[in-house]
Parts: structure tokens; sequence; C-alpha cells
């Protein structure tokens, strides 16, 4: 069965400073990679995805992953973070031979000070 | 606006009894699909279906059942067989096989 694993359960950062969770998956063949974000208070949405072509994907507000097929991963970044991104951000993989079932990772919950 | 609209918000549930969350979309979605929530564990799929009457079981179906007699409308019973129900509920749904799911505002049970 394939799994997700995000290391980060906890992080937190000063406005400005760069943001990187990371994200690893088991599976070895073709898979969809998608990032999502609940802020407080509201549903879950769509971060950014990543289904084939260039490995570097940018999302909604100045997120990007990239997936790096060798290692597993599909890491999430900003360059420079904002007290508004407080939120808990999830991955999940959508492995082709899995049906149209999505497993998530276990989340990282992120808190900006401002 | 379409979306996903979860209802109740918060439900309680006295020990023995069964009780089904409402899921209904307007996005005119095939597949639908509820997860449940809980702190540190992410989301666990519980029941999805890609097609009115029709559903598979996902990781930690026992204890829950689904119908699919619409195709906007998933519900999902809690039964008494689930001996852990207190969680947070979320539903979605995506417009096909390996799409980007839309999620409602769930639904919060607790057991009295």
């Amino acid at each position: 069965a394939q799994s997700v694993s995000q290391h980060n359960h906890h992080v937190i950062l000063s406005e400005a400073a760069s943001l990187e969770l990371g994200c690893n998956y088991s599976y070895g063949g073709t898979v969809n990679l998608f990032w999502y974000v609940q802020y407080p208070g509201q549903h879950l949405q769509l971060l950014l995805k990543y289904f084939s072509g260039d490995p570097l994907v940018k999302g909604i507000k100045g997120f990007e992953a990239e997936f790096i097929k060798s290692k597993f991963s599909f890491n999430l970044r900003k360059p420079s973070v904002q007290w508004s991104d407080t939120a808990e951000y999830f991955c999940a993989v959508n492995a082709h031979n899995a049906g149209n079932m999505l497993t998530f990772g276990g989340g990282t919950r992120l808190m900006v000070k401002p | 606006d379409g979306g996903i609209t979860q209802s109740p918000k918060y439900l309680f549930r006295k020990e023995g009894q069964n009780v089904t969350l409402s899921c209904e979309q307007n996005l005119n979605h095939d597949a639908m699909y509820w997860y449940r929530q809980d702190p540190g564990q992410g989301l666990r799929l519980i029941y999805y279906s890609q097609i009115v009457n029709d559903f598979q079981k996902g990781d930690i179906a026992e204890g829950y059942s689904v119908s699919r007699e619409k195709k906007e409308s998933f519900p999902l019973t809690v039964t008494s067989a689930q001996k852990n129900p207190t969680a947070f509920y979320l539903c979605a749904s995506s417009q096909g096989t390996f799409q980007p799911q839309h999620f409602g505002d769930g639904t919060r049970l607790s057991i009295l």
C-alpha cells in the first residue's frame, strides 16, 4: 500500500523567513501529487498539483513544489512566508494503479509569527 | 456558487446509536469521497464512489456504510460498530479519475 510521510508536524517561522515542508511517498509507479492547505476555520483547498511535465510546479499565493522522482519527494517551498500562511498543509499522492484513491500525509501545522 | 455542503456541522451520538452525515454537491462531479481527519494522522479514506450506485471501501471502512443513489448525494452512516467514532469527517468530490478533489467544511462528530 502506498504511504505518504510529512516529517515536520509543527513548524514555527517568523514573517519573511523561507519555508520548506518535506513530503515523501512510498509508491514506485506513476503518481499524481498534490499539496492541500487548510486555513483556520476553512475547508481544505488545493494549493498546487503535479501531473506530468516540468517537475517544478507553481501554485497559489507564491508557493511552489518540486517533484524529485529519484527521491520520491514533493517538497513544498515558499521564499518568504506571511502571517496569513498560518495553516495546516497536507501532501497527497494518487498512484495510478490505486484507482481514484488519494493518500494523505499526516499534515504539517505552520505557524507564522508576525 | 458551486460547492460541497456537509451537514450538520456538529453532531453528537449516544453509545450504540447510528448516525448519518449528509454530503451534497452541485459541481456535477462523478466521484465522491469520505475521509476521517484525526490530529496528527492526516486524512484517511473511508469510502469512495466513482459513479452512481457504485462505491468502494477505503482504508478504514469498518463500522461505516454509504450509499450513492443520486449523483449529487453521498451520505455516510457511522454505525454502532465503529468503536472510536469521535473525529472530524470530510466529504470531497472530483470531476474524474486523478483530478483534484474539492472538499466540504466537514462535520465534527462527538460521543456523549
